[in-house]
């Protein structure tokens, strides 16, 4: 079952513009990644939020958690055409190994 | 250093076939996992292993088998193929519980 479910599912901008995109998950989590996904490839890791951290930044990225709300958002800033791709959280629920639940993603996409 | 390494990058097989996919990784990462991707479904967790000559079964595991032998090599095997596992396969690991993934760059699987 998915535990992670991103919003909005297609989101379309202009180079320069901000990108916003949110999780909602349903469980308590020890912390909260972010992946992107180039088309036709692998995932790669954008960053990591734990559970009592409230905001984290990397580069041009922006990660909120709100663990009462059991939300995150995640920012990029000045967006370029290179960011299209699809984003995907995940949440280690509390498992004690290292397993990820991944939502259904975010696909979007930067026009020059 | 490689990372994750995944062959084939591409397979047909015909219904009732058996074949393994490969996954190996040399970043002495213990945490290891297959996970299949599917139009519209995000990620879900075939099975993952936390360290030599220990698995487990994750969201979808019928019809899939694992073993791990070494720290490096992760195989999954499917036993009789079928077209409803036509999909992208992921293998992943990670050093330790509650850390990024690294991801493979995936095999795409048709079943016919």
């Amino acid at each position: 079952s998915q535990q992670g479910e991103e919003d909005p599912q297609a989101l379309s901008i202009q180079e320069g513009e901000n990108a916003t995109m949110n999780c909602s998950y349903k469980t308590s989590i020890n912390n909260l990644q972010w992946y992107r996904q180039n088309s036709g490839r692998g995932l790669v890791h954008l960053i990591l939020i734990r559970s009592n951290e409230r905001e984290k930044h990397s580069g041009r990225l922006r990660v909120t958690l709100d663990t009462s709300k059991k939300s995150s958002s995640l920012l990029i800033t000045a967006s370029r055409a290179a960011d299209t791709a699809s984003y995907f959280c995940a949440t280690d629920m509390n498992s004690g190994y290292s397993t990820l639940t991944f939502g259904k993603g975010t696909m979007l996409l930067v026009s020059p | 250093n490689a990372g994750v390494t995944q062959t084939p990058k591409f397979q047909v097989l015909k219904t009732g076939q058996s074949m393994t996919l490969q996954c190996a990784q040399d970043m002495n990462h213990e945490y290891m996992s297959w996970y299949r991707q599917d139009p519209g479904m995000g990620l879900r967790l075939i099975h993952y292993s936390v360290g030599a000559g220990i698995t487990d079964q994750g969201e979808v595991p019928n019809g899939y088998n694992v073993s791990r032998s070494t720290t490096e090599d992760f195989p999954l095997r499917l036993l009789s193929a079928a077209p409803s596992q036509t999909s992208v396969y992921f293998c992943a690991s990670s050093p330790r519980t509650n850390y990024e993934q690294y991801f493979g760059p995936g095999t795409r699987l048709t079943v016919t």
